[in-house]
């Protein structure tokens, strides 16, 4: 079946350092996904992405579409403690979605 | 705005029992979902049902069983729980029109022990 990679697969830093993580796949899809998940909670949607090569910010983040619609890249600026969690990329697929095994960040003070 | 609601929030259950996890939605979507998370496993599909009355099978559905009861409710059950269903489970509702956007509830930790 279709599989996402993310890298890194975790992260520690810095509070008020930029984090960058980005999610690949070897088929091309038309649509990338940014969720977050907070410890003890269910996933939210950070970022939707629905064009190659568009850039898309919500407040300290920013997303891109890869321009070979098979890859998703997610920055966040300056971060703050309130940023750690898991966070993980996805792509509509058919009735389902295909997740990334995430991105686990920690953001020590 | 509730959005997504599971209950219970933690279970605790011995080999063989069985139970049921709850789901409802209020933003009148068709399409529902039921999944488990592991650890270094990331996000997998048990059940998802597109519309009321229908239910499918996703990537792990053995040793569960899902009824979707109205549009708003979609439960799952586990008829003789095993220590391997211990795990984290969301339950997921979708924009209409096969839309991009997929709302979780804030998930059911289980052990069975």
């Amino acid at each position: 079946g279709q599989q996402l990679n993310q890298s890194p697969q975790s992260m520690f830093i810095q509070e008020g350092e930029d984090v960058s993580m980005n999610c690949t796949s070897s088929s091309i899809f038309n649509t990338w996904l940014w969720y977050k998940q907070d410890p003890g909670e269910g996933p939210v949607l950070l970022i939707a992405l629905y064009k190659a090569g568009e850039l898309t910010s919500n407040g300290r983040l920013t997303a891109q579409f890869g321009i070979t619609r098979k890859d998703s890249f997610l920055n966040i600026s300056a971060s703050i403690p309130s940023d750690v969690g898991i966070y993980f990329c996805a792509v509509p697929y058919g009735q389902n979605f295909v997740f990334g095994p995430g991105t686990r960040l920690s953001v020590l003070p | 705005n509730a959005g997504v609601t599971q209950t219970p929030k933690f279970q605790v259950l011995k080999t063989g029992q069985s139970m049921t996890l709850q789901c409802a939605q209020d933003m009148n979507h068709n399409s529902m979902y039921w999944y488990r998370q592991d650890p270094g496993m990331g996000l997998r599909l048990i059940y998802y049902s597109a519309s009321e009355g229908t239910t499918d099978k996703g990537e792990v559905p053995n040793g569960y069983n899902v009824s979707r009861l109205n549009k708003r409710e979609f439960s799952l059950r586990l008829e003789s729980a095993a220590p391997s269903q211990t795990s984290v489970y969301f339950c997921a509702s979708r924009e209409p029109h096969l839309g991009t956007k997929l709302f979780f509830g804030s998930g059911t930790q289980l052990s069975v022990l």
